[in-house]
């Protein structure tokens, strides 16, 4: 069973725009983390959340923010003001288990246009 | 903060040939590294994790003796795909992470492997 469900393939806006990449999680463990990772086209991954079990208050980031829900098992990242930087494929990923081994969804491509 | 180098960017070879890839954490202690396969336009599948000091654990259907990995120091993990074949052909990316079980992972700038 898929553990890390990024359910939107592509999504293209115009810049400017506000753009929500959707990601829902699966897993029984009572203590997990939750990520968001950027890979811009030269491939490298970056860091740019990390979320506990325990804290579902949400966070802003410059254009960035994050809505976490346990009720709902997500954990959505919205981009405010979309520049063409942000263009990239992004990643949730859900960390979880005795090594907290990463269990990354299949990613969400995010084209942003001028 | 948190960088890690990967080193080499892009290799390609010719079948047969093997291949090692360097991951180092350049300004912490990684306790656990982790390498993991892209294929193109695809998700990163983890392949194997590594603690400093002791044998590497591989997911299920890596082959250990295809990819050998090394994690000689905190600061140092290191793959080899040994005998490589165009299969093999892949985007490999190392991650590393301080102490904690659940702390984020940093990763490298990746390794495009392209076999002849």
């Amino acid at each position: 069973a898929q553990k890390v469900t990024q359910a939107q393939t592509e999504i293209s806006v115009v810049e400017k725009e506000d753009v929500t990449l959707d990601c829902v999680y699966e897993t029984r463990d009572t203590t997990y983390y939750l990520f968001w990772y950027k890979q811009p086209p030269s491939g490298e991954l970056v860091f740019l959340i990390r979320r506990n079990s325990f804290d579902e208050q949400n966070e802003i980031s410059g254009r960035y923010s994050w809505n976490f829900q346990k009720s709902t098992s997500s954990f959505n990242f919205t981009i405010t003001a979309s520049q063409v930087v942000d263009s990239a494929v992004y990643f949730c990923a859900l960390g979880e288990g005795s090594q907290g081994n990463l269990i990354f969804g299949k990613g969400t491509k995010l084209s942003v246009k001028p | 903060g948190a960088v890690v180098s990967q080193h080499p960017s892009r290799v390609i070879c010719k079948s047969g040939t093997s291949v090692k890839i360097e991951c180092r954490s350049l300004d912490f202690q990684a306790t656990t590294m982790f390498w993991y396969r892209q294929f193109p336009k695809q998700s990163l599948m983890l392949m194997a994790t590594s603690n400093e000091g002791s044998k590497a654990t591989y997911e299920q259907g890596v082959e250990k003796d295809k990819f050998l990995i090394n994690h000689a120091s905190l600061t140092l993990s290191t793959l080899t795909v040994t005998s490589a074949h165009p299969e093999d052909s892949s985007f490999y990316i190392c991650s590393a992470r301080k102490d904690s079980r659940l702390g984020p992972q940093h990763f490298g700038d990746g390794t495009r492997l392209s076999i002849l």
